[in-house]
């Protein structure tokens, strides 16, 4: 069974920060998202890795992820209030016949202090 | 800008009622799913379909959920009798698997409360 951990939980930061949030995962896979959820509303897109060593970047967030590590990173650089929100990382469990339901982690609950 | 649609936005129901929660993928997307979302959790999937055909239903409750695809267009998911355990956030998402890829988007989901 696939197993999604992301760390930290819960992360509480100042604005102009940097931080990282990581995502392990227990199977092997080559697809992994990551997505922001703010609260009471749904999934958004944030960044589709398809390969090993695929790295994504978009404003102040950048996405990488190792297959061989079975790792993805969420980095954020100089933080800003509009970044509060929940952030998931969901993978492909390639099981094989055209099931491909997405298993997600917990979810990281940031929040960004002025 | 095409979007998942889902109705009802909220729900409220007593204890051993039956709800119903309706889906419609954006135009063209043959896969569709619905995941559950209790709060403070990550989705988990509970039924995938590819057109009107269930691919993957391995984590449905079946004594009590339903869920079909009749035309392989909108969905219907359906909890019969509830209970308050199925208080939760119902995410519906499609992607279009004819890429290389399974990007997945959400529609605004139905948040269900079972008194």
């Amino acid at each position: 069974e696939l197993k999604v951990e992301q760390n930290p939980l819960f992360l509480s930061m100042q604005e102009g920060k940097n931080y990282t949030i990581y995502c392990n995962y227990s199977t092997t896979s080559d697809r992994l998202y990551w997505y922001r959820q703010d609260p009471g509303k749904s999934l958004e897109s944030l960044f589709v890795l398809l390969s090993n060593g695929a790295v994504k970047q978009e404003g102040r967030l950048m996405a990488s992820l190792d297959t061989k590590a079975r790792l993805s990173t969420l980095h954020i650089t100089a933080a800003v209030h509009d970044l509060s929100a929940t952030y998931f990382c969901a993978v492909d469990p390639l099981s094989g016949g055209g099931a491909d339901g997405l298993t997600f982690g917990k979810g990281t609950h940031l929040i960004i202090q002025p | 800008e095409a979007e998942v649609a889902q109705s009802p936005r909220y729900k409220i129901t007593e204890k051993s009622q039956a709800v119903a929660f309706w889906c419609d993928p954006i135009s063209g997307h043959a896969t569709l799913y619905w995941y559950r979302q209790i709060l403070g959790q990550g989705p988990e999937l509970l039924v995938q379909f590819q057109d009107e055909s269930v691919v993957d239903d391995s984590q449905l409750p079946k004594d009590r959920f339903s869920a079909e695809r009749l035309k392989g267009v909108d969905s219907t998911l359906k909890i019969q009798p509830a209970e308050l355990g199925d208080s939760a956030m119902y995410l519906c998402a499609s992607s279009d698997l004819s890429g290389r890829y399974n990007e997945q988007f959400f529609g605004p989901g139905t948040r269900l409360t079972v008194l």
